[in-house]
């Protein structure tokens, strides 16, 4: 009965390699987000999709790359690895049509690039 | 650009106190508020959301007060427990379905 949920928990990989992280939701969500929290603990979004449209991309490196094959399911592929990727990136959804609008977090994806 | 600013950066006090830890944003064109707890190595609970129309809510020992206006918020936390020791994040929302821009966090620590 898990609301948000991500795939892998840890992931640990090599410099230049490419890397996806998955993330769903069961809370019949409109609008799914990924934030980075870096080194310092502080959390900054990344993208938001509302219905399988992007709406915010912020400031990142286009190796970044989202993917929403429906509301549920909000993908992030990471080109290229570097060493300043390591982070943990947490998935986050919210309904925007009603109901509480809180952002409920997955339990994030802690990346460690060597 | 909004900034979230959370004051003290780190708590620590005995257990039974009343703590308030504070936010403030310098940009009051907010939609909602939302206070969150993380423990170490976990995810984010939400702990209370006050919309931009509502001065506070509450959830059992925690109330959450908002003065938009000012572009302050309070979470204040009524008789702690050890099982409080958390990072507690502040986060504004724009607009419905935005980012949310969070502090830095307060660092909580409650000694037995």
């Amino acid at each position: 009965d898990t609301a948000v949920s991500q795939t892998p928990k840890y992931l640990v990989t090599q410099m230049g390699n490419d890397k996806s992280i998955k993330c769903e939701q069961n809370l019949g969500h409109d609008t799914m987000y990924w934030y980075k929290q870096d080194s310092k603990k502080f959390l900054k979004i990344m993208f938001s999709y509302n219905n399988k449209e992007l709406i915010i991309n912020e400031t990142v490196p286009n190796r970044f790359s989202p993917k929403s094959p429906d509301k549920a399911h909000l993908n992030l592929h990471i080109n290229s690895l570097e060493l300043g990727d390591s982070a943990v990136y947490f998935c986050a959804s919210s309904s925007t049509s009603g109901g509480s609008y809180e952002q409920y977090f997955g339990p994030g994806t802690r990346l460690t690039v060597t | 650009k909004q900034e979230v600013t959370q004051i003290p950066a780190a708590l620590s006090v005995p257990e039974g106190e009343n703590l308030v830890l504070n936010c403030s944003f310098t940009d009051s064109a907010i939609y909602n508020l939302q206070w969150f707890r993380q423990d170490p190595g976990k995810g984010l609970t939400s702990l209370l959301l006050i919309q931009s129309s509502q001065r506070e809510q509450t959830s059992g020992r925690l109330n959450a007060s908002l003065d938009k206006s000012s572009g302050r918020s309070t979470l204040y936390i009524a008789a702690s427990q050890p099982g409080d020791s958390a990072t507690y994040l502040c986060a504004v929302e724009e607009t419905s379905g935005s980012r949310l821009t969070f502090g830095e966090g307060t660092q909580l620590t409650v000694n037995p």
